[in-house]
């Protein structure tokens, strides 16, 4: 059975650094993308950015690029999410999903597993 | 970026009621398209891929038409268990832009 199991909740301060886990079990973790997909509150999905398990790949929203880092850890089928420098605006629900890398060869190319989300908050 | 918009953004309906979301993208995602039933507390759970393919275990009642630029998810003979957010997704190019979601209420 596909599961991407996600870390607590977090509540941080301005400033601090984060990072976030989505550890994935049941398939080829080298065979998918992770993607980060945010919901801020009461808001809509937003794709925040994803990674290449197998070669660490990875690509970012323009708006964040610059501000998060995603990795993955081949070894323990495992992708992370973080920040040296949290702001307020990055208080979101965070969900990793996955979807296929071009070269497998499946019908379904959309996001069909989830995480139950990493609620992030951050205060002062 | 593809920008993906639906409408409407809330829609009232009774069980039993046959409803249409849509989705328009500001360019050709081709068939590119999926749709994602999102609840309360709960993460999105993928209905329909590649326009019209029902993911495993959704109900028949679901399907989606369309093409291009417009695309539409209708339900046919609502149940309890439909009244959520509805979000479409476009994953032609990167960013894999979503629609801003469509709330399906109870009339």
């Amino acid at each position: 059975e596909v599961q991407l199991v996600q870390s607590e909740a977090e509540v941080k301060k301005p400033g601090e650094s984060l990072r976030i886990s989505c550890k994935a079990s049941g398939y080829n973790f080298r065979f998918y993308y992770i993607t980060w997909v945010r919901q801020m509150p009461g808001k809509g999905l937003e794709w925040v950015g994803r990674i290449d398990p197998s070669a660490s790949y990875t690509n970012y929203s323009p708006s964040l690029q610059g501000h998060i880092t995603i990795s993955a850890d081949k070894s323990i089928d495992t992708a992370y999410l973080q920040w040296s420098s949290l702001r307020a605006s990055d208080s979101a629900i965070y969900y990793c999903t996955r979807h296929p890398l071009p070269e497998v060869r499946v019908n379904n190319r959309a996001f069909d597993y989830w995480g139950p989300g990493t609620l992030v908050t951050v205060s002062s | 970026d593809i920008q993906m918009t639906q409408s409407p953004s809330t829609l009232s309906a009774s069980v039993g009621d046959r409803v249409t979301i849509t989705c328009r993208a500001s360019q050709s995602v081709l068939t590119w398209l999926a749709w994602y039933q999102q609840k309360p507390g709960k993460p999105p759970r993928l209905l329909i891929y590649q326009v019209s393919n029902l993911e495993s275990g959704v109900p028949s009642r679901f399907s989606g038409n369309g093409s291009g630029t417009e695309f539409t998810l209708t339900i046919s003979g609502l149940q309890p268990d439909d009244f959520a957010t509805y979000y479409c997704q476009q994953y032609k190019s990167l960013f894999y832009t979503f629609g801003q979601g469509t709330k399906l209420e109870i009339k």
